[in-house]
């Protein structure tokens, strides 16, 4: 079983630019995650849907970050415009079952 | 606000040896309390997790022992190995919301 792909694995830009990171998740998993972890901390969720609608987004910083998953399939994390402390790994996970997710590589993000 | 935390931020061992890794907890409400593992460049893999009801749960060289009353729960691994070397991450779960919430991680590094 092929696991959770993420593209690209990492992304370099400079502040105020925009940047989207995209995934795709177990087939048949119906509930996907984005994650945002910063060095030396757990991933803090910043937004899951439940196939293409949204379960919770209320950790996700809505004036610059936006998600889609209009097929309820694929999915695409946007910033825009990035901010310095936006330097992060974007983690994608997806679950059949709340119980167990299944995460990706991540993208690392640097931000200049 | 509701956290999972970590006593301890490193822990070295020799290969061969019992490895514990302890977590505190402050959300009585979470259904399960689960161990993630994450080796660098990937993201976290699900090791095992422990039902909320529950005292003691074992898998493959692995045991996480919940104590609810000081709010605590450990990870054992029997006969550490190299491939044990990794940052290990506690969290609770709330099933109802399939909501992971991490907490800071502990790098675990084993010596040959």
């Amino acid at each position: 079983e092929a696991g959770v792909a993420q593209s690209p694995r990492y992304k370099i830009i400079e502040k105020r630019q925009s940047v989207a990171f995209w995934c795709n998740p177990i087939s048949g998993h119906a509930t996907l995650y984005w994650y945002q972890q910063i060095l030396g901390q757990g991933p803090k969720l910043l937004i899951q849907f439940q196939n293409n609608g949204v379960v919770d987004d209320s950790q996700l910083p809505k004036d610059r970050f936006s998600a889609e998953r209009l097929k309820g399939v694929d999915s695409t994390l946007k910033i825009q415009p990035a901010k310095l402390e936006d330097s992060a790994v974007y983690l994608c996970a997806s679950s059949r079952w709340t119980n167990e997710q299944f995460f990706g590589p991540g993208t690392r993000l640097t931000v200049l | 606000g509701e956290s999972v935390g970590l006593h301890l931020p490193t822990l070295s061992v020799q290969e061969g040896d019992n490895s514990i890794i302890n977590c505190a907890y402050s959300n009585s409400a979470s259904d399960y309390f689960i161990w993630y593992k994450q080796e660098s460049g990937k993201g976290p893999q699900f090791i095992i997790d422990i039902r909320s009801n529950m005292d003691k749960r074992q898998g493959q060289r692995v045991t996480v022992l919940l104590n609810k009353t000081v709010k605590h729960l450990s990870l054992q691994i029997a006969a550490t190995q190299p491939g044990d070397s990794a940052v290990y991450f506690c969290a609770d779960l709330r099933a109802s919301y399939g909501k992971l919430t991490f907490g800071q991680g502990t790098i675990l590094t084993v010596h040959p």
